[in-house]
């Protein structure tokens, strides 16, 4: 099985500023990886997605994330952040086989100040 | 538009009465998926259906019923036996392990 930890519940962070926000993933077997972002009061939208290749992956609205396998983590980042960048941010693993569910982290809420 | 619709946005009932959230999408997934979402505890799986007629409890089934007549519909029953219903439900579709999920725009319940 696997499982997910975001290790910030809450990143506040000036406009304009670059974040990271931070994830690691426990698996026995090779995943897939996926940050979602959700703004208030609406469902989940994909920000990006690792499934092979390349270990930088870049998303939508200038996001990216860097897959590091040896420290099974998935960090997502952003060099300048905008106030519309104010929302929750999850990331999420998935099996290879297809036939168990994504399994989500606890969210980090992003909140940029102006 | 393909998509995911869950209605109503946001529903209200009384404790004790059983209350069904409608999922439906025209996407054309095999998969469908309802999530419970708490400030604080992320998205926690409820049930999921990987094919018309065939559905797995996830992490946090108990008090919920759901079917799967239908590929295009999955709604969820929110029974009375659910100690703590009050919460935003969150529908997702999907096909292989290797696609993102497709999410609705979540119904608010509230049961006072």
């Amino acid at each position: 099985a696997q499982s997910v930890t975001q290790l910030d519940s809450q990143v506040p962070v000036f406009e304009e500023a670059p974040v990271e926000l931070r994830c690691n993933y426990s698996s026995s077997v090779s995943v897939y990886l996926f940050w979602y972002v959700q703004y208030p009061n609406q469902g989940l939208q994909l920000l990006l997605k690792y499934l092979s290749g390349s270990t930088l992956v870049k998303g939508i609205n200038g996001f990216e994330a860097e897959f590091n396998k040896s420290q099974t983590s998935f960090h997502l980042r952003k060099p300048s952040v905008h106030i519309s960048d104010t929302a929750e941010y999850f990331c999420a693993v998935s099996d290879l086989s297809g036939n168990t569910p994504l399994v989500f982290g606890k969210g980090t809420r992003l909140s940029v100040i102006a | 538009d393909g998509g995911i619709t869950q209605s109503p946005k946001y529903l209200f009932r009384k404790e004790g009465q059983n209350v069904t959230l409608s999922c439906e999408q025209n996407l054309n997934h095999d998969a469908m998926y309802w999530y419970r979402q708490d400030p604080g505890q992320g998205l926690r799986l409820i049930y999921y259906s990987q094919i018309v007629n065939d559905f797995q409890k996830g992490d946090i089934a108990e008090g919920y019923s759901v079917s799967r007549e239908k590929k295009e519909s999955f709604p969820l029953t929110v029974t009375s036996a659910q100690k703590n219903p009050t919460a935003f439900y969150l529908c997702a579709s999907g096909t292989a392990s290797n696609s993102p999920l497709h999410f609705g725009n979540g119904t608010r319940l509230t049961v006072t």
